[in-house]
């Protein structure tokens, strides 16, 4: 089976912390993606890569980088966390192609 | 841009049939997949859908009709286990093109 594994359950950082959420696929998947998710607007992607050191900005990219130094490993970066960060964070996995993406159990992340 | 809409909340009875009903506009289409998401859990993947027609898989089937923009999910021989979100989502485009999600559709299964 396909795993994808996010480093934490549930995380709770302060304003202006700089937070790392980390995530690793054991499918040697080519693709992987950082959404959020919350209340009423669904899924957003935040940002995904398609090939190590590859990055490209989703559809609300602001507030976060993300690094690919490993094929297996995407970390999402919240530079200085405020509390308009605080959500669900949902990493995937996907081969290329029309293949399905694998999604990890998601990080909850609260900032006070 | 990308639409992608749906019901916010359905209910239906168990041992029933539901249908879920998603439209989409898309600046190109190249597929369409279901998840699942039970609350505080991850999506998992129900089915996808490029060319028209039905796919049927077990209790849960998915239709498509590229010239509408639209799909459903139906779901058979409702079960309570079943009460979750239903995800649709869209592949605008080919390669590495991510997914596009619409809002979800949470449904209620009662007795």
């Amino acid at each position: 089976d396909v795993k994808v594994t996010q480093s934490s359950r549930y995380l709770v950082k302060r304003t202006g912390e700089k937070v790392f959420l980390e995530c690793v696929q054991d499918m040697d998947h080519e693709n992987m993606f950082w959404y959020r998710q919350d209340p009423g607007l669904g899924l957003r992607l935040i940002y995904f890569s398609y090939d190590v050191k590859m990055k490209e900005k989703g559809d609300i990219p602001e507030g976060y980088s993300v690094s690919r130094e490993k094929k297996e490993r995407f970390s999402l970066i919240l530079e200085s966390a405020s509390t308009n960060q605080t959500s669900m964070y949902l990493c995937a996995s996907r081969q290329g192609g029309n293949t399905e993406a694998f999604f990890g159990q998601g990080t909850r992340l609260t900032v006070v | 841009g990308q639409n992608i809409d749906q019901p916010t909340e359905m209910t239906a009875t168990e041992g029933a049939i539901v249908q879920i009903n998603c439209t989409y506009q898309t600046s190109g289409f190249n597929g369409l997949f279901w998840y699942q998401q039970h609350a505080g859990e991850a999506p998992t993947f129900l089915s996808y859908n490029v060319l028209d027609g039905l796919e049927e898989k077990g209790r849960f089937s998915s239709f498509l009709s590229r010239s509408k923009g639209y799909s459903y999910l139906l779901l058979k021989e409702l079960q309570m286990k079943d009460s979750a979100s239903y995800l649709c989502a869209v592949r605008a485009g080919s390669g590495n093109t991510p997914l596009v999600f619409g809002k979800g559709t949470r449904l209620s299964v009662i007795a």
